[in-house]
């Protein structure tokens, strides 16, 4: 299957710097990339629709000013947590759609980044 | 908005078999996804019904009732290795957009 690519795996940030993270899909093209975030013992929580070359689609109660996400190409999207804090600590999962794709099943995830604000 | 219902945990025997349920109430319905989550991955895909009826693959089976917004996974011939969270997820509107129940944590016993 296609591959989704997260980079970094895991991270340490003190209060108040701001963490990129980027989701790269590797060997497909996706006009659409999607940003979770999932707390312990908790279900995916979608935050926003990455669209390439626009602007992104935030879900209700997500900051778009504090979540800043870019689509610049096909294969990479980055979502910058701005002026972190402890409360921002999650697990942020990116998943991608095949541009290729003709069945819905094709969204790949990432393999998720450990956030860890202190 | 959508509402998603699942079991928070079940436990079943090594070699049983065991059925999730998941239920849901959403507009613009488009199909429902099954993922498996061990803990401190990401999700992978398992399964995703768009029409009424049983579909199967191999150990693992699900079900989709579109008209009484339910549906089931079915896991045959369980193993060890099946304990995961299994995450029941909403396909509806444009964008592809995915809404996930809060899961259910599986725990298979020797």
């Amino acid at each position: 299957g296609a591959v989704v690519s997260q980079h970094p795996s895991r991270v340490i940030c003190k209060s108040g710097t701001s963490v990129k993270i980027e989701c790269r899909s590797l060997d497909f093209q996706a006009t659409t990339m999607f940003w979770y975030r999932q707390f312990p013992k908790k279900s995916l929580m979608l935050m926003a629709t990455s669209n390439e070359g626009s602007k992104a689609t935030y879900e209700q109660g997500v900051e778009k000013d504090k979540f800043l996400i870019n689509h610049a190409s096909l294969t990479l999207s980055t979502l910058t947590v701005t002026s972190a804090h402890p409360e921002d600590s999650s697990f942020y999962i990116c998943s991608a759609r095949d541009l290729a794709g003709r069945s819905t099943d094709t969204q790949y995830f990432g393999p998720g980044t450990r956030l860890t604000v202190l | 908005g959508q509402n998603i219902d699942q079991p928070t945990e079940m436990t079943a025997t090594e070699g049983a078999i065991v059925q999730i349920n998941c239920t849901y109430q959403t507009s613009g319905f488009n199909g429902l996804f099954w993922y498996q989550q061990h803990a401190g991955e990401a999700p992978t895909f398992l399964s995703y019904n768009v029409l009424d009826g049983l579909e199967e693959k191999g150990r693992f089976s699900s079900f989709l009732s579109r008209s009484k917004g339910y549906s089931y996974l079915l896991l045959k011939e369980l193993q060890m290795k099946d304990s995961a969270s299994y995450l029941c997820a909403v396909h509806s509107g444009g964008y592809q957009k995915v809404t996930f129940g809060t899961g259910t944590k599986l725990q298979v016993i020797p």
